[in-house]
Order: C-alpha cells, then sequence, then structure tokens
C-alpha cells in the first residue's frame, strides 16, 4: 500500500486556471507537508499542518490555499495560475514526536505541474 | 546564511567503491534531525538515513552510514560498494526544534554518478 499519495501524478493546464492537487497519507502522521521542486531541483517547504492546523505557511503567494479537511488529507488549490508555478510539488508526512524531536518525513510521488 | 551546505554539485564513483557525500549544516538549536533523502531520475523522494543531534552513534541503514560530527556541524553521508542503481540526487536536510519545529531546510543537491 502506498503510504503517500498524491494525484494526479501530472498536471498540465494553461496560465489564469485553477487547479487542485490532492494528498492523502495512510501512516496515521499528525502532520503534512507541501513542497515546491522548481527546475533547478531546489526544494523548499510551502505550508505544514499538524492535526488539521496550519503550523507553517512560508511567502507563498496567497493564490496557494492549502486545505486539511482531516489529519490524513492535505490538498493544495492554487488559483489563477501562472508560469512560475511550473514545479513538481511534493506531499510529505511525518509524526511529531514531544520535546521538539522531529521524526522522519515521508514523501508522495510528487506532482509534476506545467503552466503553459 | 544557508542553512545546509552541499558543496558537491555532482560526484562520480566507480562501482563498487565507496562514496562520501558532504553535508555542513548551521543552527542554534540543542534539538535537531538530520536526514538524507535520494531522489532518482524517476523523481521520487526516498528517505535513505535519519540522525538526531542527541544520538551519540552514527546511523547506519545497511550501505548508507551518517558520519556525525557535532562539533563542526557536518553530517556527511558515506555509501559503502556503490552500484549502478545509486545514480541519483541526494539531498541533505534539517529538521529544527522550537519554534521551527516541523520545518525541514534541504540542501541544494549532489548528483551523484556511479560508472561501470
Amino acid at each position: 500500500d502506498t503510504a503517500v499519495s498524491q494525484t494526479p501524478k501530472y498536471l498540465v493546464t494553461q496560465m489564469g486556471n485553477d487547479k487542485s492537487i490532492k494528498c492523502e497519507q495512510n501512516l496515521g502522521h499528525d502532520t503534512m507537508y507541501w513542497y515546491k521542486q522548481d527546475s533547478k531541483k531546489f526544494l523548499k517547504i510551502m505550508f505544514s499542518y499538524n492535526n488539521k492546523e496550519l503550523i507553517i505557511n512560508e511567502t507563498v503567494p496567497n493564490r496557494f490555499s492549502p486545505k486539511s479537511p482531516d489529519k490524513a488529507h492535505l490538498n493544495l488549490h492554487i488559483n489563477s495560475l501562472e508560469l512560475g508555478d511550473s514545479a513538481v510539488y511534493f506531499c510529505a508526512s511525518s509524526q511529531e514526536l514531544a520535546g521538539g524531536v522531529t521524526d522522519t518525513q515521508y514523501f508522495g510521488p510528487g506532482t509534476r505541474l506545467t503552466v503553459l | 546564511a544557508q542553512k545546509i551546505t552541499q558543496t558537491q554539485p555532482g560526484m562520480f564513483v566507480q562501482e563498487k567503491e565507496a562514496v562520501t557525500l558532504d553535508c555542513t549544516y548551521d543552527t542554534s538549536d540543542q534539538s535537531y534531525g538530520l536526514f538524507w533523502y535520494k531522489q532518482p531520475s524517476s523523481g521520487e523522494m526516498i528517505f535513505l538515513i535519519y540522525q538526531g543531534s542527541y544520538d551519540e552513534q552514527n546511523a547506519t541503514e545497511g550501505r548508507y552510514s551518517l558520519n556525525f560530527q557535532k562539533a563542526r556541524k557536518s553530517a556527511n553521508l558515506v555509501i559503502s560498494a556503490s552500484q549502478l542503481g545509486d545514480s541519483a540526487m541526494y539531498f541533505c536536510a534539517m529538521r529544527e526544534g522550537g519554534t521551527n519545529a516541523g520545518k525541514s531546510t534541504f540542501g541544494d543537491g549532489t548528483t551523484l554518478t556511479v560508472k561501470p
């Protein structure tokens, strides 16, 4: 069984459109993340949710809105897509431990978004 | 200042030989975790190994070991007996505790090519 899954795997769309990427994890983790990997392979965190609450929100345009309906899901909705949004978006999950000690993040397979 | 530095954009190694991928980090936290991920050409992010800041012994996972030198703030990945399938991009990452809890910072990556 896939631990962290994302749909779709590929997404090609026109500039100005609105699109969503879905993420689900079946690991029982309480924290989920969205990362963006650009064409130079730089990986940067966008959002983090812990028990459905937003805990990290990096400097991301407000066209990007994450939604966590429950602990196992974290979806990413993008409004008014721009050319610069083209990238691979990774979802990840982890279990936060006591005392600020961090646990391993497990990544989904990625969604390659291409904006034309 | 960059929190995670991988100074080797590309590395080559002969099959069956060992290779060390460098990673240095910068943090003022006492509690943090260091991770290595592998990203093959297929694009997925594969967790390899984890080292906690309080772990006294170097982490090992099969052919992977982490050479953790806390005073030098380095966390190099050692791959023994390289295989052709090890050719990939490798990312070093750090997750800090405290106010940065849950936030991962990734290095720029090192592309490893294993030669037959």
